[in-house]
C-alpha cells in the first residue's frame, strides 16, 4: 500500500516563498507528482520527479529524496492566484498515482 | 484538442436508481482511473484500468463498477446509489510515455448528489 502525508493548510504572504512538504511510503516507485487544484476544478499538473534532486520550472520547483521518502514543492514570488490546494501524488507498483489529502494554501496580501 | 471528457457534469438522483457516468479520452492512453473527492479526504482512487479488459480495485471500490471494453472509454457505474456516494468524481487517463510517465490528465469532474 501507499501512505502520503502533507500538511493540511498553510498561509503565506503575497511575494513571499513557501515550501510544501510531502512524505510518502510506497511499495515500488515510478515517480512523484505535484498538482494544483482550485476549488471545484480539476487538478492540473505542476511537476514530476523520478530521480533525486531539484526540478525547476519558472516560479515552481520540486525536490525529491527517494531514500528519505520526501519531496517538497517550492513556490516563489507568491501571487494571489496561487491560493489553491496542492496535491502530492506517488506512482507506485500499480503505476496509477495515489494522492495525498492535499495542502490548502492561502495567500494573503 | 487532447482531453478527457465526462458526462454528466452535474447529477442529482435518488437512492437506488442505477446511473452511469461516462468518461472518454482521445489521447490513446493505456491507463484510466476514477477518483472521488470529499472534503478533508482528498482524491481517493475507486477503480483503475491498465488496458482494455483489465480493471482493478482502488482504495474505495465498494458500490461501484467499471468496464473497459474500448481503450478510449471507462464508464463508472453505480448500480444502487446511496447518499454516502454523494461526491465530486474525476476520471483521469495517463500513459507510460515521456516526458512524465503516468502523469494524470483529468476530466472536468462530475458532481453527484444522491438523496
Amino acid at each position: 500500500g501507499q501512505n502520503i502525508d502533507q500538511p493540511t493548510e498553510m498561509t503565506a504572504t503575497e511575494g513571499a516563498i513557501v515550501q510544501i512538504n510531502c512524505t510518502y511510503q510506497t511499495s515500488g516507485f515510478n515517480g512523484l507528482f505535484w498538482y494544483q487544484q482550485h476549488a471545484g476544478e480539476a487538478p492540473t499538473f505542476l511537476s514530476y520527479n523520478v530521480l533525486d534532486g531539484l526540478e525547476e520550472k519558472g516560479r515552481f520547483s520540486s525536490f525529491l529524496s527517494r531514500s528519505k521518502g520526501y519531496s517538497y514543492l517550492l513556490l516563489k514570488e507568491l501571487q494571489m492566484k496561487d491560493s489553491a490546494s496542492y496535491l502530492c501524488a506517488v506512482s507506485g507498483g500499480s503505476y496509477i498515482p495515489t494522492f495525498g489529502r492535499g495542502t490548502s494554501l492561502i495567500v494573503h496580501p | 484538442e487532447a482531453q478527457v471528457t465526462q458526462n454528466p457534469r452535474y447529477l442529482i438522483t435518488v437512492t437506488g436508481k442505477k446511473l452511469t457516468v461516462t468518461c472518454s479520452q482521445n489521447m490513446n492512453h493505456e491507463y484510466m482511473s476514477w477518483y472521488r473527492q470529499d472534503p478533508g479526504l482528498g482524491l481517493r482512487q475507486i477503480y483503475y484500468s491498465m488496458n482494455v479488459e483489465v480493471t482493478d480495485k482502488g482504495d474505495v471500490p465498494e458500490g461501484y463498477k467499471v468496464s473497459r471494453k474500448e481503450k478510449r472509454n471507462f464508464p463508472l457505474i453505480l448500480e444502487s446509489p446511496s447518499p454516502n456516494q454523494t461526491s465530486l468524481y474525476f476520471c483521469a487517463s495517463s500513459s507510460a510515455g515521456t516526458p512524465s510517465p503516468y502523469e494524470q490528465y483529468f476530466g472536468p469532474g462530475t458532481r453527484l448528489t444522491v438523496t
